[in-house]
């Protein structure tokens, strides 16, 4: 399995409260992802980072922000949760961008 | 909009038969299209890839069939295994902007009964 860890692996906590979702790796890759995992709408991108503080929106990124200060850590923030955003959230790593995506085991989110 | 079409949305097959998961996709910039397979609790996992210059690949028990012209690649599972019980995400992908952007569809759940 790829070096990947993120944490926590789940977290209940009340709407409007911020959230921050870390991904770790070990394999010195350049790229990472910040996915989300809906039924019925597979796996979306929600940022992606393509080097250290080089970071960039995906397809669903209202609402989140990331950072990368170091090489191994990608972390997602949800500056002010909302119900909308109680989903499973993926990380994801790549050598290069033709490179396959690596995903870590998740974290599962619930906003009540 | 919804770029990568797959089904079914669940599959029901016993031991040693040969379950077929179908995707489509529209977007011709497409050109790489991974298959993942995923377990409750875990991440998705690369299984398979192929490219479209080639119609075919093989990996063990896995298959991926290509057809560039109809816009359309599936995944044969041989002589299937209770193990291979699964969720199953076919993608397409394409360089966009000097990342990798990955196009996912929305899963099948593969039942294998003994």
């Amino acid at each position: 399995d790829a070096g990947i860890t993120q944490s926590p692996r789940h977290k209940v906590t009340e709407t409007g409260t911020p959230v921050t979702l870390r991904c770790h790796q070990t394999e010195n890759h350049r790229y990472m992802y910040w996915y989300r995992q809906d039924p019925g709408h597979g796996l979306r991108l929600i940022h992606y980072s393509y080097g250290v503080k080089d970071t960039d929106k995906g397809e669903v990124s209202d609402g989140y922000s990331v950072s990368r200060s170091k090489t191994e850590d990608f972390l997602l923030t949800l500056e002010s949760a909302t119900s909308s955003q109680t989903s499973v959230y993926f990380c994801a790593i790549s050598e290069a961008p033709n490179q396959p995506q690596h995903f870590g085991d998740g974290t599962r989110l619930s906003i009540l | 909009q919804q770029q990568v079409k797959q089904s079914p949305q669940s599959l029901i097959v016993q031991k040693g038969g040969i379950p077929i998961i179908n995707c489509a996709y529209e977007n011709t910039a497409f050109d790489y299209f991974p298959w993942y397979q995923q377990f409750p609790g875990k991440g998705p996992a690369l299984l398979i890839a192929i490219r479209p210059d080639v119609s075919e690949k093989k990996e063990g028990r896995f298959t991926i069939s290509f057809n560039k012209s109809a816009k359309q690649f599936s995944l044969h599972i041989m002589d299937s295994q209770p193990g291979d019980s699964a969720t199953y995400f076919c993608a397409a992908s394409m360089n966009s902007g000097g990342y990798q952007k990955v196009t996912f569809g929305t899963g099948t759940k593969l039942q294998v009964i003994p």
